[in-house]
């Protein structure tokens, strides 16, 4: 079965500083990884996505992470976060025959603080 | 841009009643999805539907869940009778392949009292 682990639960910045949230996932064989954000009162959306290819991926609002194989890693960055970018980051797993189906991390608090 | 919609957006019921919630898939979407989240813990898969028919269901979602997509256009999780235990956020999504990227609607957050 696959899981998805997030390191920290709560991560509080100030404005311009650097981001790292961590994500490791669990699973033998080939995997889609994807960082999903849910910002107050709002859904889930897609930040970014990895199926293939280069593993520095980029995705919406200067987020990028990294898929790194022999660590089972996929972790988001960001150069120098927002007051904006306040909200809840989740790391989530597709493997296997299951279309689409998605194992979520726990969830990562982000407060940025102005 | 199209969006996935779900209502209600917070339904309160009592023990052992049925509930109903609702969703719209984006139109052109193929693969539709049940998540829920219970407060302070992950968000878990419930059941993928696909072709009129559910492709893959979790542990979670036994007898007294059912999907249905009834009209082409809503689709549906049913709780037959609702536990204290199902008190949670209930997140409907949906796929056009081959983009591979899951839409998800805002939740419906039910309260089991």
């Amino acid at each position: 079965a696959q899981s998805v682990s997030q390191h920290n639960h709560h991560v509080i910045l100030s404005e311009a500083a650097s981001l790292e949230l961590g994500c490791n996932y669990s699973y033998g064989g080939t995997v889609n990884l994807f960082w999903y954000v849910q910002y107050p009162g709002q859904h889930l959306q897609l930040l970014l996505k990895y199926f293939s290819g280069d593993p520095l991926v980029k995705g919406i609002k200067g987020f990028e992470a990294e898929f790194i194989k022999s660590k089972f890693s996929f972790n988001l960055r960001k150069p120098s976060v927002q007051w904006s970018d306040t909200a809840e980051y989740f790391c989530a797993v597709n493997g296997g025959t299951s279309y689409g189906k998605l194992t979520f991390g726990q969830g990562t608090i982000l407060t940025v603080h102005p | 841009e199209p969006e996935v919609t779900q209502t209600p957006s917070h339904q309160v019921t009592q023990m052992g009643q049925e509930v109903i919630l609702r969703c719209v898939p984006i139109s052109n979407h193929l693969y539709f999805y049940w998540y829920r989240q219970i407060l302070g813990q992950k968000v878990e898969f419930l059941v993928s539907f696909y072709n009129n028919e559910i492709s893959e269901k979790s542990e979670i979602f036994d007898d007294q869940f059912s999907v249905e997509r009834p009209d082409g256009s809503n689709f549906t999780l049913k709780i037959r009778s609702t536990k204290l235990e199902d008190s949670a956020m209930y997140f409907c999504a949906s796929i056009a392949p081959p983009r591979d990227e899951q839409y998800f609607g805002p939740g419906t957050r039910l309260t089991v009292t």
